[in-house]
């Protein structure tokens, strides 16, 4: 089944890019997502891709995809003490309907 | 209200009690999910449903039951709750096969 993996830690200053990395196993993925974690919250969607593109860019967010070595990263332009957060990658697998396989989160911390 | 709901939002419970959390989402969503969080597993699919009466098993689905009976609602049991059940719980929806899955803010469960 599909496995997913982050970098556990990140630490930055404010106003520094931050980029998060993910590797994937599941090639079959159709999207491959970005969520957000705040304290005491659920997860929300920060962006995503399509398996078939390299790049999104949304704002400060741009997502970078490399089919060939099934990693996935996150980059934050300006990092903003409000970025900090715990982010999770997700992949969708055909094994389990639409449910998404998560990696186990990256903490990234802010500080001014 | 709209959206996704979780109920209770903290609960104790002895070992060995049966409890059940609840999840309503007012989208009319056709997937629903669970998921547990535990620090350094991240997110783990319990059980997911993709339609009323249909439900199937995640990657940690036991001393677990969930039923669907009705679109909306979606509660998962834990029969005889042990102390490796203690954990954050987020029920999630979405509309379709890789589309945004939208989580509740989760149910802090300690069984004691």
């Amino acid at each position: 089944g599909e496995d997913v993996e982050q970098s556990l830690f990140l630490s930055v200053r404010e106003g520094d890019s931050s980029v998060i990395n993910c590797t994937y196993t599941d090639s079959s993925s159709t999207y491959l997502y970005w969520y957000k974690q705040e304290p005491g919250a659920g997860l929300q969607l920060l962006t995503y891709i399509f398996s078939n593109m390299d790049m999104k860019q949304d704002q400060r967010l741009t997502v970078l995809l490399n089919k060939k070595d099934k990693h996935l990263s996150l980059r934050i332009a300006d990092t903003q003490t409000g970025d900090s957060a715990i982010y999770f990658c997700a992949g969708d697998t055909n094994q389990a309907g639409t449910a998404l396989i998560f990696g186990k989160g990256t903490t990234l911390s802010v500080s001014s | 209200d709209a959206g996704i709901t979780q109920s209770p939002r903290y609960k104790i419970t002895e070992t060995g009690r049966q409890v059940t959390l609840m999840c309503h989402q007012t989208w009319s969503h056709s997937y629903m999910f669970w998921y547990r969080q535990d620090l350094g597993h991240g997110l783990r699919l319990i059980y997911y449903s993709a339609a009323a009466d249909i439900t199937d098993k995640g990657e940690v689905p036991d001393g677990y039951v969930v039923s669907r009976s009705k679109t909306e609602n979606f509660p998962l049991t834990l029969e005889s709750a042990t102390r490796s059940q203690t954990s954050v719980y987020f029920c999630a929806s979405a509309m379709g096969i890789s589309t945004e899955a939208f989580f509740g803010q989760g149910t802090r469960l300690t069984v004691v």
